[in-house]
């Protein structure tokens, strides 16, 4: 299996853009996460899905973020309008398996700039 | 809610060694310990899922204080391959999955 795999590596984009991020997870895995990274508030969990359903958005910043799971190897994270704030890198991650006891698997991330 | 890690940072020499700790303070089904080396993505290092577990490979391993809802992550002998941000990431039941801020370490030759 190729990974999880996320597209794309780098995206530079101008304040009030529409940005869309795109993640496909390991086959076989039923949990997908979106993380922020950033240097002053480390990882934040974003947003995860269960079987392509979202259990918890409660750490998607605002109502400029949303997340969708159409299919379990398709995941969209968008930003609009997007602000210079939410440059970051942003994570997807997925792993398999009821509860916590199994490892997650990161994708390379997106680096976004919004300038 | 995110544990919190100590030290945020800490430097060390080839061949000394350093502990991580993570906290919470919400009850911990299982923590989860991963190394990020910089402009790539967090890798898994293992799971703790029981109250006094404790594992290992390498010259790193860990320990899960279920009553005290800490993990500490104990590197020895470091390495210049250990050098890197550590995350501590707490799971509950409903599955998802939290980490701290990170502790960055550097080992110097």
């Amino acid at each position: 299996d190729a990974g999880v795999i996320q597209s794309p590596r780098h995206e530079v984009t101008e304040m009030g853009q529409e940005v869309t991020l795109r993640c496909k997870p390991i086959s076989g895995h039923d949990y997908l996460f979106w993380y922020r990274q950033t240097m002053m508030r480390g990882l934040e969990l974003l947003i995860y899905f269960n079987n392509n359903v979202p259990i918890d958005d409660s750490g998607m910043p605002e109502d400029r973020f949303s997340a969708k799971m159409p299919n379990a190897s398709f995941s969209t994270l968008k930003i609009q309008p997007s602000e210079p704030r939410d440059s970051a890198v942003y994570f997807c991650a997925s792993r398999r398996g009821q509860g916590t006891n199994t490892e997650a698997f990161f994708g390379q991330g997106t680096r976004l700039t919004v300038v | 809610q995110q544990p919190v890690q100590s030290p945020q940072a800490v430097i060390l020499r080839e061949g000394e060694d350093a502990v991580i700790n993570c906290s919470s303070s919400k009850a911990l089904y299982s923590v989860h310990w991963y190394r990020q080396k910089h402009g790539e993505a967090p890798v898994f290092l293992m799971i703790l899922l029981k109250g006094g577990e404790q594992k290992g490979h390498d010259k790193i391993s860990a320990s899960f204080n279920e009553k005290k809802q800490q993990s500490s992550l104990y590197l020895t002998a470091s390495q210049l391959s250990y050098s890197g941000t550590y995350f501590c990431g707490t799971g509950r039941s409903q599955g998802n999955l939290i980490f701290g801020k990170g502790t960055k370490l550097s080992v110097k030759p």
